[in-house]
């Protein structure tokens, strides 16, 4: 059964850059499609970005020039990096497995927040 | 990119039908027929319910039903049930080689 977890720093400090890690267990990280999405407290959800098994990554437009993913195989792991992070940036993150054009496998979500 | 419209809230009673659409433009539902629909209990994590403007995955009961009509794609629920109380968002796939949500609809079954 697949199951993702995120993990990282619940606090980020504004301008600094904001990473998480989604560890896959119940499938192997380089066979599949991975995304992000997040949601602000009380709104609701954004897609941020998805990296197929061939490397390629397609981003949300608004959030391109900040955004990078990655997969490590080894590690079981694939990771967001969003940089120069501000208050609007807090939200609960999501790393889910993107299969059949659809996102059908969720971790439960961390929270990070960016102070004003 | 903007996000696709969804009407804020709808409800119905128990056994009703309802309907929550998703409105797009040329660029995203009205160019692909790649529309998906999750369903998120408060506090829960997101749940796949439709995927390929119609398609159910596995596991997911066949009161939901999918379907699309130029720009607008529909989520319809049958035989409301108290569990189906919960926010839904549409997504679309778009020319930009990216995706894209609705607001969400919020679910009150009455």
């Amino acid at each position: 059964q697949l199951q993702l977890q995120e993990s990282g720093p619940g606090l980020v400090k504004p301008s600094e850059t904001l990473a998480l890690t989604c560890s896959v267990s119940g499938a192997s990280v380089s066979g599949d499609d991975w995304s992000w999405v997040r949601q602000p407290p009380g709104k609701g959800l954004e897609w941020i970005a998805t990296i197929f098994m061939t490397g390629v990554t397609d981003y949300n437009p608004s959030l391109r020039s900040r955004v990078t993913l990655s997969v490590d195989a080894s590690r079981g792991h694939f990771s967001l990096q969003l940089t120069s992070a501000t208050a609007a940036d807090t939200a609960v993150y999501f790393c889910a497995r993107y299969y059949d054009r659809g996102l059908d496998s969720w971790g439960q979500g961390i929270l990070v927040a960016v102070p004003p | 990119q903007s996000a696709l419209t969804q009407p804020a809230s709808v409800s119905g009673s128990p056994g009703q039908s309802i309907a929550i659409s998703c409105t797009g433009t040329n660029s995203d539902i009205g160019a692909y027929n790649y529309v998906s629909w999750y369903q998120q209990h408060p506090g829960k994590v997101p749940k796949l319910v439709i995927f390929d403007v119609s398609s159910r995955p596995s596991g997911v009961s066949n009161r939901f039903s999918g379907s699309k009509s130029g720009n607008t794609a529909s989520l319809t629920i049958s035989g409301l049930q108290a569990d189906d109380e919960a926010d839904y968002y549409c997504s679309s796939y778009t020319i930009r080689r990216s995706w894209v949500f609705g607001g969400g609809t919020q679910l009150t079954v009455l």
